[in-house]
């Protein structure tokens, strides 16, 4: 069965510092993967997905993450970060299954917070 | 605002009662999706539904049903309400049933 393991719990940066979120999933195939983003009170944003192709994507809010598919790696950059990127940020792959069907696993997200 | 719209936004209720919570989708889009954040089990899937038709089922309780109507509106149905049921239930929708999942901003249910 699919999972998502997001290793880091909680992480605190300095607003304008670089961040990197880490990523790792386990499935059988090459993977869909996704980045959403998840503010106090509010529901899941999407900052941006792999299908295919390029390994670098490019997200909203200046976000972008790399698929490394020899570690099994989706991890989401970003090289300045704003006070407002407080949130909890959720990787998630979804195959495609058997009849057609979809979904999402997620991972336990990473709850980041910005020092200013 | 991802065009998923969901009702209502919140929901007390007590053990043992029935609950219903609606979602509507982005306009076009035929598939609807459900989730369940509680604080134990993170984020997991419940059931999909594509065209009025269930198309992938996850860990949903016998307890909990759902169905799409023609008008592509979704309802959750849970009832014999248990503590544990207390959590976020997100609706998400997209265009076909394997493209990308727009969420809606949640219902967030408390069972006393």
């Amino acid at each position: 069965a699919q999972s998502v393991t997001q290793p880091d719990i909680h992480i605190t940066v300095s607003e304008g510092a670089s961040l990197e979120l880490r990523c790792n999933y386990s499935y059988g195939a090459t993977p869909y993967l996704f980045w959403y983003v998840q503010s106090p009170g509010q529901g899941l944003q999407l900052l941006l997905k792999y299908f295919s192709g390029d390994t670098l994507v490019q997200g909203i809010k200046g976000f972008e993450a790399e698929f490394k598919r020899s570690q099994s790696s989706f991890n989401l950059r970003k090289p300045s970060v704003h006070w407002s990127d407080a949130a909890e940020y959720f990787c998630a792959v979804g195959p495609i299954l058997t009849g057609g069907g979809n979904k999402l696993t997620f991972g336990t997200g990473t709850q980041l917070k910005v020092e200013l | 605002d991802s065009g998923v719209t969901q009702t209502p936004k919140h929901l007390i209720t007590a053990t043992g009662q029935r609950v219903t919570l609606r979602c509507s989708p982005r306009s076009g889009d035929l598939s609807v999706y459900w989730y369940q954040q509680s604080l134990d089990q993170g984020l997991q899937f419940l059931i999909q539904y594509y065209n009025g038709e269930e198309r992938a089922k996850g860990n949903i309780l016998e307890r909990f049903s759902a169905q799409q109507f023609p008008d592509l509106h979704s309802e959750l149905n849970l009832s014999s309400l248990e503590l544990g049921d207390s959590a976020l239930y997100f609706c998400a929708s997209s265009p076909s049933a394997q493209e990308t999942q727009y969420f809606g901003p949640g219902t967030r249910l408390l069972v006393l």
